[in-house]
C-alpha cells in the first residue's frame, strides 16, 4: 500500500485560511468515507483533529474542516494562529481493511 | 481521562529483539481495536499493526510482518508489540493508538507519546 500524496510543506500568516490537499486512489481515499486528519507537534502525542472525512471530535477547534473530492481529500485551516504549526497526517481506510497515512505536512505560520 | 504510556524502547543491536509495551487506563481497554505507528526519523508516520479487541484480528504493515508481533492483555490493560530480527530501517519512536472502533480500522482517536527504539551496531 504507497502513502498517500500530501505537499511536504505549506505556510500562511496570522488570521490567513490554508489547504492541505491528501490524493490517494479508488483504493483508499476515492473509495471510503474514511479520512481522518491529525496535528503532531514534534515531541508529542498526534491529536485527532478530523474523522470520516469532516467530523470533528469534541473539543477540536471550528477553524479546522475537512472535506474529499474524487481520490483527493483535503483539510483547510481558517484564522491561523501561531499554535497551529505543526505536521500535519492524512490517513485513510484501504481496501485491505488497514490504514494508510499521507507522507506528512510541515504547516509553518509565517 | 484516555492515557496510553508505552514503555519498553532502547539501544539494541541488529538482529535482536524486544518487547514494547502500551498500558492503558481511563476507558474499558477491551472494547477496542488498538494499533502500533511508527514514525522514523526525519519521516513521516508508518502504521505497523492493529489488534482487535478481542485477538481474533491481528494485520501487520508488510515491512514488518513475519518479524512483528502484535498482543494484548485485557485483565491488564496492556498492549504488546513483540519485534524480532531488528533491522537499522525499524528506528523510530513507536506509538500505541486506540481506535475508534472495534475490529477494523476506523481512525486512530487516542495516541500515546511514544517509545524511541534504535537498532545499531
Amino acid at each position: 500500500q504507497s502513502a498517500l500524496t500530501q505537499p511536504a510543506s505549506v505556510s500562511g500568516s496570522p488570521g490567513q485560511s490554508i489547504t492541505i490537499s491528501c490524493t490517494g486512489t479508488s483504493s483508499d481515499v476515492g473509495g471510503y468515507n474514511y479520512v481522518s486528519w491529525y496535528q503532531h507537534h514534534p515531541g508529542k502525542a498526534p491529536k485527532l483533529i478530523i474523522y470520516d472525512v469532516s467530523n470533528r471530535p469534541s473539543g477540536v477547534s471550528n477553524r479546522f474542516s475537512g472535506s474529499k473530492s474524487g481520490n483527493t481529500a483535503s483539510l483547510t485551516i481558517s484564522g491561523l494562529q501561531a499554535e497551529d504549526e505543526a505536521d500535519y497526517y492524512c490517513s485513510s481506510f484501504t481496501r485491505s481493511r488497514t490504514p494508510v497515512f499521507g507522507g506528512g505536512t510541515r504547516l509553518t505560520v509565517l | 481521562q484516555v492515557q496510553l504510556v508505552e514503555s519498553g524502547g532502547g539501544v539494541v543491536q541488529p538482529g535482536r529483539s524486544l518487547r514494547l509495551s502500551c498500558a492503558a487506563s481511563g476507558f474499558t481497554f477491551s472494547n477496542f481495536a488498538m494499533h502500533w505507528v511508527r514514525q522514523a526519523p526525519g519521516k513521516g508516520l508508518e502504521w505497523v499493526a492493529i489488534i482487535s479487541f478481542d485477538e481474533s484480528i491481528k494485520y501487520y504493515a508488510d515491512s514488518v510482518k513475519g518479524r512483528f508481533t502484535i498482543s494484548r492483555d485485557n485483565s491488564k490493560n496492556t498492549l504488546y508489540l513483540q519485534v524480532n530480527s531488528l533491522r537499522p530501517e525499524d528506528t523510530a519512536v513507536y506509538y500505541c493508538a486506540r481506535d475508534f472502533g472495534n475490529y477494523y480500522f476506523n481512525f486512530f482517536d487516542f495516541w500515546g507519546q511514544g517509545t524511541l527504539v534504535a537498532v545499531s551496531s
